[in-house]
């Protein structure tokens, strides 16, 4: 049971160039995130989805773009990389259907990426 | 608004000691707290899970409880080991923000010394 995969682990970019982050999970999931984490500033949330098709803006959505066309699947782009995105990029998924681990948050090994 | 906060940020201990981790959070109208841990450079790792419902969680060496009159929770790890090791953070999902949201503290570095 995979969990929750990020797909690249490392990437380094130049100012202005694209790319997308590819996370999926395998667990079925309704509830997907995507996080970013920099040193004295904790976890903060990018964008997240309640179920395929639909995303939502977090506390800093300025700057990225997320697509959430299959349930397993949330993609994060950035259109023009900027150094100030240099960061740590977790992916994250959970479920809310009730049980006794509902709302229980499983995270991705992470994703570094580096704008020079 | 729910704010969670982890004091001490960092922690060193000698091996074998039983040691607590604080979690404090401001509005008690939570659905459940988590805990976690977080090695360098991994992600984080789900420890246990407390229902608003629950006092506390226990799994092997980690007891984990829940007090939300007083707003507070605290992980209890016993006879610590080098391998525990790491951040360990704490998250709340509020009422107020949604069922969806999660609030994090900013994490315990702990350091056991063998």
């Amino acid at each position: 049971n995979a969990g929750v995969t990020q797909t690249p682990k490392f990437r380094v970019l130049k100012t202005g160039q694209s790319m997308t982050l590819l996370c999926a999970q395998d667990m079925n999931h309704e509830y997907m995130y995507w996080y970013r984490q920099d040193p004295g500033m904790g976890l903060r949330l990018i964008h997240y989805s309640v179920g395929e098709g639909t995303t939502a803006k977090g506390e800093v959505p300025d700057g990225y773009n997320v697509s959430r066309l299959k349930k397993q699947n949330f993609l994060l782009g950035l259109e023009s990389a900027a150094p100030s995105q240099t960061s740590v990029y977790f992916c994250a998924s959970s479920y809310l259907a009730g049980g006794p681990n509902t709302g229980e948050l499983f995270f991705g090994e992470g994703s570094r990426l580096t704008v020079l | 608004k729910q704010e969670v906060t982890q004091i001490p940020a960092a922690l060193s201990v000698p091996e074998g000691e039983n040691l607590v981790l604080n979690c404090s959070f401001t509005d008690s109208a939570i659905y459940n707290l988590q805990w976690f841990r977080q090695d360098p450079g991994k992600g984080l790792t789900s420890l246990l899970l407390i229902q608003s419902s629950q006092r506390e969680q226990t799994s092997g060496r980690l007891n984990a409880s829940l007090d939300k009159s007083s707003g507070r929770s605290t992980l209890y790890i016993a006879a610590s080991q080098p391998g525990d090791s790491a951040t360990y953070l704490c998250a709340v999902r509020p009422f107020t923000s949604g069922t969806y949201k999660y609030i994090f503290g900013t994490g315990t570095r702990l350091k056991v010394l063998a």
